[in-house]
């Protein structure tokens, strides 16, 4: 289930589950919308991404979900293994510069 | 393709020292560099960007003469930590993005962590 840590949402999961990580974005005039994963002490991985025209894409075993409408953005990882432990962040695009979102922890047990 | 790398990868300074970080695009050449930085259990927040061969543009609340910015390559963006102090310790995390390329491509060093005493 999902819970609020101090400062980091933390999602729990058992191998195998598919998990659902949401992002709620700010600016309306966004238009490229990116997720990426941060495992402990490196940086930003890169994902999938999305851009506005689309409401959903699909990369391998990962599904991200765009609703402008309530500027919402999901992430869908299937069959999660340990190995997809990691803080993933979403991230949006006016032009030039992204503004991250808050991060959620994901925790994947055996 | 698209390596970006960090040097050092971790550094511990003295308070009021200065500390120099390097952001080096491997294999390509980018027009514009980014830096980060990240407090534990907190998002990637942009301090600063950077143009090959003109003066970075700051974020709001963001010293630009305490975080001194060079991007004198299409290669190389350095970050200078001027006169550092203990809530200066932080990870800072630099991207690059890819001349020619998408203005949206960023890619993302591996990151330095910096503390300082």
């Amino acid at each position: 289930g999902e819970s609020v840590g101090l400062h980091l949402p933390t999602l729990s999961v058992q191998e195998g589950d598919n998990s659902i990580i949401n992002c709620a974005y700010s600016n309306s005039a966004s238009d490229y919308f990116i997720w990426y994963k941060q495992e402990s002490g490196k940086g930003p991985q890169f994902i999938i991404d999305i851009r506005s025209n689309m409401d959903k894409r699909q990369g391998q075993r990962v599904t991200v979900l765009l609703n402008k409408t309530v500027k919402h953005l999901s992430l869908q990882i299937a069959a999660t293994q340990p190995g997809d432990s990691a803080v993933y962040f979403c991230a949006e695009s006016g032009y030039s510069t992204l503004t991250f979102g808050k991060g959620t922890m994901l925790l994947v047990s055996p | 393709g698209a390596v970006v790398s960090q040097h050092p990868s971790w550094v511990i300074c003295k308070s009021g020292t200065s500390v120099k970080i390097e952001c080096r695009s491997l294999d390509f050449q980018a027009t514009t560099m980014f830096w980060y930085r990240q407090f534990p259990k907190q998002s990637l927040m942009l301090m600063a960007t950077s143009n090959e061969g003109s003066k970075a543009t700051y974020e709001q609340g963001v010293e630009k003469d305490k975080f001194l910015i060079n991007h004198a390559s299409l290669t190389l963006s350095t970050l200078t930590v001027t006169s550092a102090h203990p809530e200066d310790s932080s990870f800072y995390i630099c991207s690059a993005a890819n001349r020619g390329a998408s203005s949206y491509e960023q890619y993302f060093g591996p990151g330095t962590r910096l503390t300082v005493t």
